[in-house]
This record gives structure tokens, C-alpha cells and sequence, in this order.
């Protein structure tokens, strides 16, 4: 199994252009995660979905989209990138279930805007 | 709302030497607690999980873990230190209300001298 898969790896924006990060698990997972990790701050949640179709805010949202039409996949979108999005960007993915499950991570996505 | 604090953005210890990693949570009901390491250039790896079966937890790499409730404790110790655990370490919180949400400390990193 290939676990989480995001794409690219790494990315270098202009301020103001867009782009979408890719995350595909094959694990059949009902829950995905976007985080963002920056120094010193840990891990913080963008965007979380717990099935296809559903979705919801974590706690930094702004100026990200994400939308869930299947299982496996759960793009996430910059619409106008900025310089404060400078970060690392990955996704997770968990079994339903309750709190206790673990999620897995992808390898990530280094993302630098000008 | 819940937190997680790590105390302790960089710890150096020697090899051979006792590796703590110290995690405080603040949580209104039970928590379900993590702990993660990241390598660099790479995803979040599990290291272990607090699930309330017990409060001493084995993880993998020779880690394991206390939750003590009086102290609101999660830390993170190994008795021998090796070269290869050199890394980041993030203690997590799952979120109150619903899996899938992880909440972050700020992260240590590990350093280990020859």
C-alpha cells in the first residue's frame, strides 16, 4: 500500500497565483486532514473532512479550499497565494471511529511564495 | 478548549543517555494522546497512543510513555539514546468533539551527540 500520496513535494509560487496540493490515500480511510507546519508552531489544522461530500473548518482556513467527491482524494486550494502561506503542508487520513485513531501522514508538500 | 504544551523546543542529550521529552495536555474530558516523530524531509510517524487501557505506553524504537492524570503528563522517554533518534518530536491532543483532528504541541527536536 502506498499509504498518503501528496503532490508535488515541493512548489514555488508567485504572490497571487494559484494552485491546488494533491492528496490521495488508499487505506479507505473515511477521515482527511490538511495541516500546515511551521516553525515553532507545530501542526495546525486547516481543513478536515470525515466522509465524501463532507467538510469543515479547522482552525486557520483562511484563503484555503478544499472539497471531498470521493474517498480517496482531498485536494486542497490555494486561490490567491500569499507570502504568510509559506509553509509545509500535510495531509493525514484516519479510520472513523472515535478520537482514538491515529492518523497517517503523507511525506508533505514544501511550498514557498514570493 | 484543549492544548498541548512541550516544554522544550530543543533538547541535546548524549548517546546512551536517557532521552525525556516532556508533554503537558490541558483537556476538560479523558484524553486520547499521541505521540509523533518526524525525520527530516518526511511525513509524521506514530510513536505511540494514550488510549486509557493503560497509563504506561510502549511505542516503537524502545519509547514509551507515562500518562499521569494528577499532572496532566504525557512525557515521552527512552532509556538509551541512539544516533538514529535525531529528529522532531510532536506530542498531539485528539480534538474534543470528533477523531480526526489532531491538536499540536509545538514540537522538540532531539539532537544526539556521539
Amino acid at each position: 500500500n502506498a499509504g498518503v500520496t501528496q503532490t508535488p513535494k515541493f512548489q514555488v509560487l508567485k504572490t497571487g497565483q494559484s494552485m491546488t496540493l494533491q492528496c490521495a490515500q488508499d487505506m479507505n480511510h473515511e477521515y482527511m486532514s490538511w495541516y500546515r507546519q511551521d516553525p515553532g508552531m507545530g501542526l495546525r489544522l486547516i481543513h478536515y473532512s470525515v466522509g465524501a461530500g463532507i467538510t469543515d473548518q479547522g482552525e486557520v482556513p483562511n484563503g484555503y479550499n478544499v472539497s471531498r467527491s470521493t474517498t480517496e482524494d482531498f485536494p486542497l486550494r490555494l486561490l490567491s497565494a500569499a507570502p504568510s502561506q509559506t509553509s509545509v503542508y500535510f495531509c493525514a487520513s484516519s479510520f472513523a471511529g472515535g478520537r482514538n485513531q491515529p492518523q497517517h501522514f503523507g511525506d508533505g508538500t514544501r511550498l514557498s511564495i514570493l | 478548549a484543549q492544548s498541548v504544551t512541550q516544554l522544550g523546543s530543543h533538547v541535546s542529550v548524549s548517546e546512551g543517555a536517557l532521552v525525556l521529552l516532556r508533554c503537558n495536555y490541558s483537556s476538560s474530558v479523558p484524553p486520547y494522546l499521541f505521540w509523533y516523530v518526524q525525520y527530516p524531509n518526511q511525513g509524521l510517524q506514530l510513536l505511540l497512543k494514550y488510549t486509557s487501557a493503560a497509563t504506561l505506553v510502549k511505542g516503537i524504537n524502545g519509547f514509551e510513555a507515562e500518562f499521569k492524570k494528577s499532572e496532566t503528563s504525557f512525557h515521552l522517554t527512552k532509556p538509551s539514546a541512539h544516533m538514529s533518534d535525531a529528529a522532531e518530536y510532536f506530542c498531539a491532543v485528539s480534538e474534543q468533539n470528533q477523531g480526526g483532528k489532531l491538536i499540536f504541541g509545538q514540537g522538540t527536536e532531539l539532537s544526539v551527540k556521539p
